[in-house]
Protein backbone atom coordinates (compact mmCIF):
# COMPACT_ATOMS: atom_id res chain seq x y z
CA UNK A 1 0.00 0.00 0.00
CA UNK A 2 1.28 3.14 -1.06
CA UNK A 3 1.22 6.20 1.58
CA UNK A 4 2.97 8.56 -0.27
CA UNK A 5 1.79 9.42 -3.46
CA UNK A 6 3.54 11.39 -6.56
CA UNK A 7 0.83 11.00 -9.55
CA UNK A 8 2.85 12.96 -11.68
CA UNK A 9 5.39 10.66 -13.13
CA UNK A 10 6.70 13.35 -15.49
CA UNK A 11 6.76 17.61 -16.10
CA UNK A 12 8.64 19.89 -18.58
CA UNK A 13 8.58 23.49 -17.62
CA UNK A 14 10.20 26.06 -19.46
CA UNK A 15 13.82 27.50 -18.58
CA UNK A 16 13.19 30.13 -16.14
CA UNK A 17 9.31 29.39 -15.22
CA UNK A 18 7.85 28.19 -11.98
CA UNK A 19 8.05 24.08 -11.20
CA UNK A 20 5.60 22.63 -9.23
CA UNK A 21 5.99 18.98 -8.02
CA UNK A 22 3.05 17.55 -5.85
CA UNK A 23 2.80 14.56 -3.85
CA UNK A 24 -0.06 13.09 -1.84
CA UNK A 25 0.08 11.07 1.86
CA UNK A 26 -2.70 9.03 3.38
CA UNK A 27 -1.19 8.43 7.14
CA UNK A 28 -2.02 11.45 9.10
CA UNK A 29 0.32 10.16 11.71
CA UNK A 30 3.18 11.53 9.40
CA UNK A 31 5.13 14.89 10.84
CA UNK A 32 7.86 15.40 8.81
CA UNK A 33 7.96 15.42 4.99
CA UNK A 34 11.32 15.96 2.78
CA UNK A 35 12.41 16.08 -0.90
CA UNK A 36 14.74 14.59 -2.14
CA UNK A 37 16.44 15.24 -6.05
CA UNK A 38 18.16 12.33 -7.71
CA UNK A 39 19.99 12.28 -11.51
CA UNK A 40 20.79 9.18 -13.17
CA UNK A 41 23.57 6.93 -12.05
CA UNK A 42 23.21 9.20 -8.20
CA UNK A 43 22.06 8.08 -5.82
CA UNK A 44 19.14 10.44 -4.19
CA UNK A 45 20.22 13.99 -2.39
CA UNK A 46 18.43 15.92 0.23
CA UNK A 47 16.41 18.81 -1.10
CA UNK A 48 14.40 20.55 1.56
CA UNK A 49 12.30 19.58 4.43
CA UNK A 50 9.19 20.97 6.60
CA UNK A 51 7.98 19.39 9.93
CA UNK A 52 3.97 19.29 9.80
CA UNK A 53 4.12 22.23 12.68
CA UNK A 54 4.87 24.82 9.81
CA UNK A 55 3.16 24.63 6.23
CA UNK A 56 6.01 26.54 4.46
CA UNK A 57 9.97 26.07 4.24
CA UNK A 58 11.77 28.33 2.08
CA UNK A 59 15.71 27.58 0.95
CA UNK A 60 16.72 29.75 -1.98
CA UNK A 61 14.77 28.80 -5.08
CA UNK A 62 12.85 26.09 -3.54
CA UNK A 63 9.52 26.06 -1.50
CA UNK A 64 7.84 23.51 -0.22
CA UNK A 65 4.00 23.73 0.83
CA UNK A 66 2.35 21.41 3.77
CA UNK A 67 -1.50 21.07 3.40
CA UNK A 68 -2.45 19.08 6.57
CA UNK A 69 -5.87 19.03 6.00
CA UNK A 70 -5.62 17.65 2.09
CA UNK A 71 -2.43 15.66 3.00
CA UNK A 72 -0.58 17.15 0.54
CA UNK A 73 2.61 19.11 -0.22
CA UNK A 74 4.32 20.44 -2.92
CA UNK A 75 7.58 21.71 -4.33
CA UNK A 76 7.94 24.67 -6.18
CA UNK A 77 11.04 25.66 -8.04
CA UNK A 78 11.27 29.45 -9.27
CA UNK A 79 12.76 30.25 -11.56
CA UNK A 80 13.85 26.95 -12.79
CA UNK A 81 16.98 25.80 -14.31
CA UNK A 82 18.46 23.02 -17.12
CA UNK A 83 20.08 22.12 -14.27
CA UNK A 84 16.92 21.05 -12.05
CA UNK A 85 15.88 18.42 -14.55
CA UNK A 86 15.99 15.24 -12.66
CA UNK A 87 13.77 12.79 -10.96
CA UNK A 88 12.46 14.37 -7.45
CA UNK A 89 10.85 11.45 -5.12
CA UNK A 90 9.33 12.76 -1.81
CA UNK A 91 8.91 11.35 1.50
CA UNK A 92 7.30 11.16 4.91
CA UNK A 93 7.98 9.92 8.57
CA UNK A 94 5.72 8.79 11.24
CA UNK A 95 5.56 10.47 14.37
CA UNK A 96 6.96 8.58 17.20
CA UNK A 97 7.76 5.77 14.73
CA UNK A 98 11.16 7.52 14.16
CA UNK A 99 12.81 5.03 11.94
CA UNK A 100 11.07 4.18 8.84
CA UNK A 101 10.57 6.71 5.88
CA UNK A 102 7.88 6.29 3.15
CA UNK A 103 8.55 7.76 -0.20
CA UNK A 104 6.94 8.45 -3.62
CA UNK A 105 7.57 7.12 -7.03
CA UNK A 106 9.08 10.23 -8.42
CA UNK A 107 8.34 12.54 -10.49
CA UNK A 108 11.05 13.33 -13.74
CA UNK A 109 11.48 17.39 -14.08
CA UNK A 110 12.58 18.23 -17.53
CA UNK A 111 13.49 21.91 -17.82
CA UNK A 112 13.63 23.06 -21.54
CA UNK A 113 16.54 25.91 -22.04
CA UNK B 1 29.83 12.86 -2.99
CA UNK B 2 27.52 12.30 0.29
CA UNK B 3 30.03 10.21 1.89
CA UNK B 4 28.24 6.84 1.81
CA UNK B 5 29.73 4.09 -0.16
CA UNK B 6 28.50 1.11 -1.84
CA UNK B 7 30.36 -1.59 -3.60
CA UNK B 8 29.78 -3.09 -6.39
CA UNK B 9 28.29 -0.63 -8.91
CA UNK B 10 27.04 -3.48 -11.16
CA UNK B 11 25.91 -7.15 -10.10
CA UNK B 12 25.02 -9.58 -12.87
CA UNK B 13 24.17 -12.99 -11.87
CA UNK B 14 21.82 -15.70 -12.39
CA UNK B 15 18.42 -17.11 -10.69
CA UNK B 16 18.73 -18.94 -8.22
CA UNK B 17 22.14 -17.45 -6.65
CA UNK B 18 23.37 -15.29 -3.50
CA UNK B 19 24.82 -12.11 -3.56
CA UNK B 20 25.80 -9.84 -0.88
CA UNK B 21 25.17 -5.78 -1.22
CA UNK B 22 28.04 -3.94 0.84
CA UNK B 23 27.63 -0.38 1.84
CA UNK B 24 29.96 1.67 4.50
CA UNK B 25 28.33 5.11 6.08
CA UNK B 26 29.17 8.39 6.27
CA UNK B 27 31.50 9.17 9.20
CA UNK B 28 29.96 9.18 12.82
CA UNK B 29 26.20 7.87 11.31
CA UNK B 30 25.55 5.26 12.89
CA UNK B 31 22.21 4.46 11.17
CA UNK B 32 21.71 2.47 7.54
CA UNK B 33 18.98 2.17 5.45
CA UNK B 34 18.66 -0.05 3.07
CA UNK B 35 16.05 0.85 0.06
CA UNK B 36 15.01 -1.41 -3.15
CA UNK B 37 14.20 0.37 -6.72
CA UNK B 38 12.79 -1.60 -9.00
CA UNK B 39 11.47 0.16 -12.99
CA UNK B 40 9.20 2.86 -12.53
CA UNK B 41 8.64 2.41 -8.63
CA UNK B 42 9.46 4.43 -5.63
CA UNK B 43 12.10 3.81 -3.38
CA UNK B 44 10.51 0.58 -1.60
CA UNK B 45 12.08 0.47 2.55
CA UNK B 46 13.77 -2.42 3.26
CA UNK B 47 15.52 -2.60 6.87
CA UNK B 48 17.39 -0.14 8.78
CA UNK B 49 20.16 -0.94 11.11
CA UNK B 50 21.45 1.46 14.13
CA UNK B 51 24.75 0.55 15.62
CA UNK B 52 24.77 -2.74 14.84
CA UNK B 53 21.17 -3.62 15.71
CA UNK B 54 18.02 -3.89 13.51
CA UNK B 55 15.82 -1.41 14.32
CA UNK B 56 13.03 -1.02 11.49
CA UNK B 57 12.08 -3.81 8.64
CA UNK B 58 9.72 -2.58 5.97
CA UNK B 59 8.72 -4.79 2.94
CA UNK B 60 11.80 -7.33 3.03
CA UNK B 61 11.56 -10.97 1.60
CA UNK B 62 12.32 -13.80 3.68
CA UNK B 63 15.18 -14.50 1.11
CA UNK B 64 17.01 -11.21 2.08
CA UNK B 65 18.84 -10.41 5.41
CA UNK B 66 21.50 -7.84 6.33
CA UNK B 67 23.80 -6.94 9.07
CA UNK B 68 25.48 -3.99 10.33
CA UNK B 69 29.43 -4.88 11.89
CA UNK B 70 30.92 -2.89 14.59
CA UNK B 71 32.66 -1.14 12.36
CA UNK B 72 29.46 0.47 10.98
CA UNK B 73 29.54 -0.69 7.44
CA UNK B 74 26.32 -2.89 6.76
CA UNK B 75 25.96 -5.65 3.98
CA UNK B 76 22.69 -6.94 2.36
CA UNK B 77 22.67 -10.14 1.58
CA UNK B 78 19.93 -11.47 -1.55
CA UNK B 79 19.76 -15.14 -1.62
CA UNK B 80 17.32 -17.49 -4.14
CA UNK B 81 17.38 -14.73 -6.77
CA UNK B 82 14.58 -14.65 -8.48
CA UNK B 83 14.18 -12.29 -12.31
CA UNK B 84 11.66 -9.93 -10.06
CA UNK B 85 14.90 -9.02 -8.00
CA UNK B 86 16.15 -6.98 -10.50
CA UNK B 87 16.72 -4.13 -9.22
CA UNK B 88 18.66 -0.92 -8.20
CA UNK B 89 19.58 -0.98 -4.38
CA UNK B 90 20.47 1.87 -1.86
CA UNK B 91 21.79 2.53 1.14
CA UNK B 92 21.76 5.69 3.23
CA UNK B 93 22.65 6.59 6.41
CA UNK B 94 21.53 9.20 8.81
CA UNK B 95 23.17 11.06 11.90
CA UNK B 96 21.53 13.21 14.41
CA UNK B 97 18.92 14.74 12.23
CA UNK B 98 16.23 13.50 9.83
CA UNK B 99 17.84 14.03 6.57
CA UNK B 100 19.55 10.59 4.83
CA UNK B 101 22.16 10.45 3.06
CA UNK B 102 22.15 7.94 0.08
CA UNK B 103 24.73 5.56 -1.60
CA UNK B 104 25.25 5.68 -5.38
CA UNK B 105 23.37 2.08 -5.68
CA UNK B 106 23.94 -1.16 -6.66
CA UNK B 107 22.28 -2.19 -10.00
CA UNK B 108 21.55 -5.71 -9.83
CA UNK B 109 20.60 -7.82 -12.74
CA UNK B 110 19.22 -11.48 -12.42
CA UNK B 111 19.30 -13.14 -15.61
Amino acid sequence: DQQVKQNSPSLSVQEGRISILNCDYTNSMFDYFLWYKKYPAEGPTFLISISSIKDKNEDGRFTVFLNKSAKHLSLHIVPSQPGDSAVYFCAAKEFGMGNQFYFGTGTSLTVIP
Amino acid sequence: DSGVTQTPKHLITATGQRVTLRCSPRSGDLSVYWYQQSLDQGLQFLIQYYNGEERAKGNILERFSAQQFPDLHSELNLSSLELGDSALYFCASRGSGDEQFFGPGTRLTVL
